[in-house]
């Protein structure tokens, strides 16, 4: 199983909005709805921001939001905020109880 | 509040095995419905799924590393425990103990450790 590709980093101004892409194949994000995203701060452990394509979990603002289509998941954090600043992971389930995870997108606020 | 810390040597030598273990805090571990699953990070590097254990003892594991991984779970002390064999350098990461809901977040990792540092 390959890495879900992710671009190596975005940007965006504070108050804007930013997609971040992930894409991988039919045998994985195009064939399931588990689709998930991690917020990744330096030196602290993921946090679980999307799950299921587009739900997000108690607690994470709206501002953060998810979708798919064919092979391509993606991210959308609006109003950029500074602490919003971080890295982001992609996952998809991959078929025979696998997990596969994207690269990381390093997203800066300007 | 359910909690997770991972524990285990800080360096391991070329050819050995690595051997972390997670303890679940705040909550119970024998439970139907949790995944508990190991994930790794090398340096400046993205995640890597390794492998995941139900309270049952039922097994999934990353299709790249299955030969050299071995997950188990100890109900009684409330610890899951990561068995990595014939570690190279390429092994180096911060490893990650987390919980999957299977029924109401399903492939998705909601709780996790703070991370150990394993350096071979």
């Amino acid at each position: 199983q390959s890495a879900l590709t992710q671009p190596p980093s975005a940007s965006g101004s504070p108050g804007q909005s930013v997609t971040i892409s992930c894409t991988g194949t039919s045998s994985d994000v195009g064939g399931y709805k588990y689709v998930s995203w991690y917020q990744q701060h330096p030196g602290k452990a993921p946090k679980l921001m999307i799950f299921e394509v587009n739900k997000r979990p108690s607690g994470v603002p709206d501002r953060f939001s998810g979708s798919k289509s064919g092979n391509t998941a993606s991210l959308t954090v609006s109003g950029l905020q500074a602490g919003d600043e971080a890295d982001y992971y992609c996952s998809s389930y991959a078929g025979s109880n696998n997990l596969v995870f994207g690269g990381g997108t390093k997203l800066t606020v300007l | 509040q359910l909690q997770l810390q991972e524990s285990g040597p800080g360096l391991v030598k070329p050819s050995e095995t690595l051997s972390l273990t997670c303890t679940v805090s705040g909550g119970s571990i024998n439970r139907s419905g949790y995944y508990w699953g190991w994930i790794r990070q090398p340096p400046g590097k993205g995640l890597e799924w390794i492998g995941s254990i139900y309270y049952s003892g039922n097994t999934h594991y990353n299709p790249s590393l299955k030969s050299r991984v071995t997950i188990s779970v100890d109900t009684s002390k409330n610890q899951f425990s990561l068995k990595l064999s014939s570690v190279t350098a390429a092994d180096t990461a911060v490893y990650y103990c987390a919980r999957e809901d299977a029924y109401n977040l399903r492939n998705a990792f909601e709780i996790w450790g703070q991370g150990t540092v394993v350096t071979v």
